[in-house]
């Protein structure tokens, strides 16, 4: 069955450092993929997205992934975290099944940001 | 332009009963998804409405039902409340049926506690 996985539930950098969160998936064809943010309280606002081509996505608020068929993976970076980045982090996927099409989230990572 | 909006934002019912959720999608989309938010299970897909019509339905019980108006409008509906029920229920809108690389934009969330 298809799946998605963010492996680390809480991620904690200081501002101003890099930042990279992880995803993989499992699926027998590419999928398309998504990343999304939500603050306390909020609901989930798009920051990038994948779909074909070039396998670097610029997104909103400074953020790229980068999609690795290789490795079923499709990780977020940040050069420079800002405090204001700290929020809750969800990986999607798109799968495609007999003309259905059932949005998978992974789990989600916490990003904290410390001053 | 006004976005996705959900209400109430905050419900607290006792089990048994029964709730009734609503979204308005944002103007000129026609497709409403439906999903729940845990900390246990995370971001899980209940349904998507497009043209008054159930497109897809992920696996929840049938508890949680759903209908779309004419105007595009959805609700939720969940019956025979029970404590597992507790969530953030979120609404998402696109403008064409929700598909692999359909943008979807979501609702604020409406918090439902079940006492």
């Amino acid at each position: 069955a298809q799946s998605v996985t963010q492996p680390d539930i809480h991620i904690t950098v200081s501002e101003g450092a890099s930042l990279e969160l992880r995803c993989n998936y499992s699926y027998g064809a590419t999928p398309y993929l998504f990343w999304y943010v939500q603050s306390p309280g909020q609901g989930l606002q798009l920051l990038l997205k994948y779909f074909s081509g070039d396998t670097l996505v610029q997104g909103i608020k400074g953020f790229e992934a980068e999609f690795k068929r290789s490795q079923s993976s499709f990780n977020l970076r940040k050069p420079s975290v800002h405090w204001s980045d700290a929020a809750e982090y969800f990986c999607a996927v798109g799968f495609s099944s007999g003309g259905s099409y059932i949005p998978t989230f992974g789990r989600g990572t916490s990003l904290i940001v410390h001053p | 332009k006004a976005g996705v909006t959900q209400t109430p934002r905050y419900l607290i019912k006792t089990r048994g009963q029964q709730v009734t959720l609503s979204c308005s999608p944002i103007s000129g989309h026609r497709s409403v998804s439906w999903y729940q938010q845990t900390p246990g299970q995370g971001l899980q897909f209940l349904f998507e409405y497009f043209s008054e019509t159930q497109r897809n339905k992920g696996n929840f019980p049938g508890r949680f039902s759903g209908r779309q108006f004419s105007n595009s409008r959805s609700e939720m509906n969940v019956s025979t409340l029970e404590l597992g029920d507790s969530a953030l229920y979120l609404c998402a809108s696109s403008l064409v049926p929700a598909g692999s690389n359909t943008e979807a934009f979501f609702g604020q969330g409406t918090r439902l506690t079940v006492v």
